[in-house]
């Protein structure tokens, strides 16, 4: 079936530095959410992106989505220890409403 | 944002027994339920979508007759974990579209299963 590749699995960072998430897929994506996930607790809708090329924004959050929608991406400027967590990307099966998740990339940040 | 609870938040139970876990839309209707299953350090999964008023639809390899998905109304669906063993110890989560046709899910905070 589809399915997402996502990398890094593991990023660990010293607060302040960047962090980079990429998500790919081998076949075209009708869109692409991101999801945060803090340990222990459940995924919490960050944001959806659906055109080509697309480019959102939330504060430190930059979220990218590739000319050919085949591949996203997440960057965070000048993490902070609250950004600590796993993220996901997941792609909305059309029509269907179902996800399919991305394995993931486990932010751990030394304060 | 749309409200979506889980009970319980953890349940420990005997091999061989049931647990029933139930999801609900607070402040909204869900005429479509999701149901994922997480083991420890890895991706969500979906096992199956809850359709009010019919059957649940299940992914491949999700066993319909160990997972019994009800969704009687349009604010709870539930999932019972049929005869439970050791390896269904896992951390299970729904979520629930706010609205038809808009793509945004809400996820419940979960319930982790450990079967002894």
């Amino acid at each position: 079936g589809q399915q997402v590749m996502q990398i890094p699995q593991y990023q660990h960072v010293q607060e302040g530095e960047d962090f980079t998430t990429y998500c790919n897929s081998s076949t075209t994506l009708s869109n692409i959410q991101w999801y945060k996930q803090r340990p222990g607790g459940h995924p919490v809708f960050l944001i959806q992106l659906v055109k080509s090329g697309e480019v959102k924004k939330q504060k430190r959050l930059t979220f990218q989505f590739g000319e050919a929608k085949k591949n996203s991406s997440l960057h965070i400027t000048a993490t902070q220890t609250t950004d600590v967590g796993t993220y996901f990307c997941a792609e909305v099966l059309q029509g269907a409403q179902k996800l399919v998740f991305g394995q993931g990339t486990r932010l751990t940040i030394n304060p | 944002g749309a409200v979506v609870s889980q009970h319980p938040s953890w349940v420990i139970c005997k091999s061989g027994t049931s647990v029933k876990i139930e999801c609900r839309s607070l402040d909204f209707q869900a005429t479509t339920m999701f149901w994922y299953r997480q083991f420890p350090k890895q991706s969500l999964m979906l096992m199956a979508t809850s359709n009010e008023g019919s059957k649940a639809t299940y992914e491949q390899g999700v066993e319909k007759d160990k997972f019994l998905i009800n969704h009687a109304s349009l604010t709870l669906s539930t999932l019972t974990v049929t005869s439970a063993h050791p390896e269904d110890s896992s951390f299970y989560i729904c979520s629930a579209p706010e609205l038809a046709g808009i793509d945004t899910q809400y996820f419940g905070p979960g319930t982790r299963l450990t079967v002894l």
